[in-house]
């Protein structure tokens, strides 16, 4: 499995409140990316990094702030978390280089985030 | 716009029967397919890629241009294939993967 770990991997939080999710990876790949998956729409992107303090928005960004000080962290925030951001956050990396480069993105394990 | 769809949401079958996951997708540039599998709630692993042209598990998939599909098929479903199964596209740039909605897959003994 690729060196990537998400943290926390289970928070309960109360609308209103700040929230930050951390994706860390030891693989040193360039590009990094914050999905959401709910039951009925799957994998959506929130937002993704192509390098340091380079970041974009995906399909779903409204809510969301991302941020990238080093290659190997891609932090996730809600500043004001509302019960629609309840989910199941994923991190994924991507390595983008070479000719081996085939587009695979390796996910980390989760994290379950419930807004009350 | 790239878009993934996955029309089965859910696919019962019994085990020993042959298991076909549809996928069909829209994008103008060449794609990158890819169909990732997810155990209960553990993380998305890589099942195929299309340009390996390989089979994993007993899986495989082919690319259909023409009818813009990557059927994901397996000839004898056994019980440890359940899972959720997402089909993903994409066009080689920074912004990743399009993922369907998946299809839960269960395999009935």
């Amino acid at each position: 499995d690729a060196g990537i770990t998400q943290s926390p991997r289970h928070k309960v939080t109360e609308t209103g409140t700040p929230v930050t999710l951390r994706c860390h990876q030891t693989e040193n790949h360039r590009y990094m990316y914050w999905y959401r998956q709910d039951p009925g729409h799957g994998l959506r992107l929130i937002h993704y990094s192509y390098g340091v303090k380079d970041t974009d928005k995906g399909e779903v960004s409204d809510g969301y702030s991302v941020s990238r000080s080093k290659t190997e962290d891609f932090l996730l925030t809600l500043e004001s978390a509302t019960s629609s951001q309840t989910s199941v956050y994923f991190c994924a990396i991507r390595d983008g280089a070479g000719i081996s480069n085939t587009g695979e993105l390796f996910f980390g394990e989760g994290s379950r985030l419930t807004v009350l | 716009a790239q878009r993934v769809t996955q029309p089965e949401k859910l696919l019962s079958v019994f085990k020993g029967a042959p298991v076909e996951l549809k996928c069909n997708y829209s994008y103008s540039g060449s794609p990158e397919l890819f169909w990732y599998v997810q155990y209960s709630r553990q993380r998305l692993q890589l099942l195929l890629r299309h340009i390996s042209r390989e089979s994993i598990k007993g899986f495989t998939a082919d690319l259909n241009k023409g009818e813009t599909s990557f059927h994901l098929k397996k000839p004898f479903a056994q019980e440890e294939d359940s899972a959720m199964y997402y089909c993903a596209l994409g066009g080689g740039g920074a912004d990743g993967l399009t993922f369907g909605k998946g299809t839960h897959l269960i395999i009935q003994p």
